[in-house]
Parts: C-alpha cells; structure tokens; sequence
C-alpha cells in the first residue's frame, strides 16, 4: 500500500546535538511538507518542497534544514540552533493533481530533548 | 488567508450528530473551505471541503451559509472512534503543487458513550 512512512517514532536527543528526521513517501507525490506540534496547539510549517532539489521556508524554519535530493524523500535536519525542540513533528506529502483537499500525513516522530 | 473561528471543544452522545461550526467571515470568493480532523498522535485526515453548495460523502455533510460567512460540519452518526480534533480551514484550491494548508487550534470533540 503506498504511504508516508516517519521514522523513528520516537526520538530522544541531547541539548546541542543535532537530528535527523526521516520522511519517506511511495505515493509519487510532488509536494512535501514538515509541521510542527506543541501541545494543544494546531500544525504550524516549517518547510515545505514542490518538487525535487527545491524547497521553500514556511512559517517557523529557524533551527532547522531540509534536502530534497529525491521525490521519495525529505528529511528534518533539528540544529542545535533550535531553542526548543520538543514538539511532534509530521510530514506530509500532496500530488500535484490534487487541491489542499489531497494531503496525506504520516503518523509523526515526537522528539524530546533530554 | 481568510481566517477561522471554531469552538475550543464540544461533546456528543454515541449515535447522535455531531454539528461542528465553523466561522470565516472574511472568505473570499475563491475560497474553498476544508475540513481535516486529526486523532489523538496521528496525523490530519481529510474530512470533506465544498466552496459554496453543501456537500456530503461516506463521512461527513458540509453545510455552508449562502453569505459564505459560516460552515457546520456534520457527522451524522457520531461513533467513539471520532472522537479527534476537528481543523475547519479556508484557502484557495491551490492546483499543482502550490499552496499549503494552514492550522489553528480546532475543536476538540469528545463523542461520549
């Protein structure tokens, strides 16, 4: 079955270390996206691709880095830039053919920093 | 991008209807609205979306004002596992590969047995 796969699910990381968020996707879509969840809050961007080796900032990128080296993949790259890391992050992936109505999200990786 | 308002929570009895409203009144008129719910630790799910005629499918019947000001989304037989966060979302219907949906806090509706 195609899908967004995120992996690991959960994620424990050492202040000032940086990590690596994977987002893998079989669906042929184009576009990819990353949010970003606090508690009780709503999904804010962080970056987001329409299409291989092109990316754009969303609405909270500081702190964080993107590659879009293949359509299947687009990984999170957490710095230690950024000052508060903990949250649950999902990445979604959108095909052209298709309006805001056609995202599909993965099931998340929720980083905690120790 | 027009902005929403929704509940912060509602609650529903098993079995019955869950009407969940929606307000946006700044919509312009090549504004669709959209409506994803996310349960708990997963990610969104998309729901229905019209742009100005109700509309219905296998989960739910969006119901917009003819002004376009308002929406009420509706689960018609509300079951515990709808039990979610509820996103009402107005944006174009960017085609291609442009655009990008826009969160608030939604609604957080608790279906009770």
């Amino acid at each position: 079955d195609g899908g967004i796969t995120q992996s690991p699910k959960y994620l424990f990381r050492k202040e000032g270390q940086n990590v690596t968020l994977s987002c893998e996707q079989n669906l042929n879509h184009d576009a990819m996206y990353w949010y970003r969840q606090d508690p009780g809050q709503g999904l804010r961007l962080i970056y987001y691709s329409q299409i291989v080796n092109d990316f754009q900032k969303g609405d909270i990128a500081e702190g964080y880095s993107v590659s879009r080296e293949k359509k299947e993949s687009f990984p999170l790259t957490v710095t230690s830039a950024q000052k508060n890391p903990t949250a649950f992050y999902l990445c979604a992936s959108r095909s052209p053919g298709q309006g805001l109505y056609g995202y599909t999200f993965g099931s998340g990786t929720r980083l905690t920093v120790v | 991008d027009a902005k929403t308002t929704q509940p912060t929570s509602m609650d529903c009895a098993e079995g019955r209807a869950a009407n969940l409203p929606c307000n946006h009144s700044t919509i312009s008129g090549n504004e669709y609205v959209y409506w994803y719910r996310q349960i708990h630790s997963q990610g969104p799910q998309y729901i229905i979306h019209g742009l100005k005629n109700n509309e219905t499918n296998e989960m739910a019947s969006l119901i917009i004002t003819e002004d376009r000001k308002s929406s009420t989304l509706i689960l018609p037989h509300a079951t515990l596992r709808d039990t979610a966060v509820y996103y009402c979302i107005v944006r174009e219907n960017y085609g291609g590969s442009q655009g990008n949906l826009i969160f608030g806090k939604g609604t957080k509706l608790s279906v009770k047995p």
